[in-house]
């Protein structure tokens, strides 16, 4: 079972680039989330989406944007990458509901240089 | 300022000895969960507590969840160096929309 798959594991860009962290899971969950950690910051959540065609904005939800692609893929873009978005990105997927568990990826770990 | 306040963020003990791990909110959530994290991977549950006063026992561990439902603690009894981890409480909202909130999480360090 692959669960939560994230494409890139490891990113170096150069400031102002562009690129887009890719996230599929294969559990048929309605629920996707972005979140990054930096240290002493647990995990901040960047966007959600509660289903296909429905996104909804996180904590932390400047310099970033996100595509439901469809039930399976939920994708991040940073249109202009910055030094502070250096961070280890986790992408995660639930079913909808309370106390519903979460499934993460292995994160991306993207440094901006 | 954090929606879920962790304390402590560092916890460094040796084996044998309890420790508590408090996650604060001035927020009732929904339902509270505990994560646990290694080092290169993503969170995995331990744990998910839905009721106002609800305790949940994990072989060691032991879980509750406040009466008004804004806060809950992980106890460790005897902890072992395989507990070692980042810590994590995470919590849902009524309000939120289904929206999975974190605390900054709790470094331990258990010694042989």
């Amino acid at each position: 079972n692959a669960g939560v798959t994230q494409t890139p594991k490891f990113q170096v860009l150069k400031t102002g680039q562009s690129m887009t962290l890719q996230c599929a899971q294969d559990m048929n969950h309605n629920s996707m989330y972005w979140y990054r950690q930096d240290p002493g910051m647990g995990l901040r959540l960047i966007y959600y989406s509660a289903s296909e065609g429905t996104t909804d904005k996180g904590e932390v939800p400047n310099g970033y944007n996100v595509s439901r692609l469809n039930k399976r893929e939920f994708s991040l873009r940073l249109e202009s990458a910055a030094p502070s978005q250096t961070s280890v990105y986790f992408c995660a997927s639930s079913l909808t509901g309370e106390g519903t568990e979460a499934f993460f990826g292995q994160g991306t770990r993207l440094t901006v240089v | 300022t954090q929606l879920l306040e962790q304390s402590p963020q560092f916890l460094s003990i040796q084996e044998g000895e309890n420790l508590t791990v408090y996650c604060n909110s001035s927020s009732v959530f929904s339902s509270l969960q505990w994560y646990r994290q290694e080092p290169g991977e993503g969170p995995v549950l331990l744990v998910t507590v839905v009721t106002g006063g609800e305790v949940k026992k994990l072989k060691r561990l032991t879980f509750q969840f406040g009466d008004a439902r804004k806060d809950s603690s992980l106890h460790i009894t005897a902890a072992q160096p395989g507990d070692t981890g980042l810590y994590l409480c995470a919590g849902r909202r009524s309000t939120s929309y289904g929206k999975l909130t974190f605390g900054q999480g709790t470094i331990l360090t258990v010694h042989p």
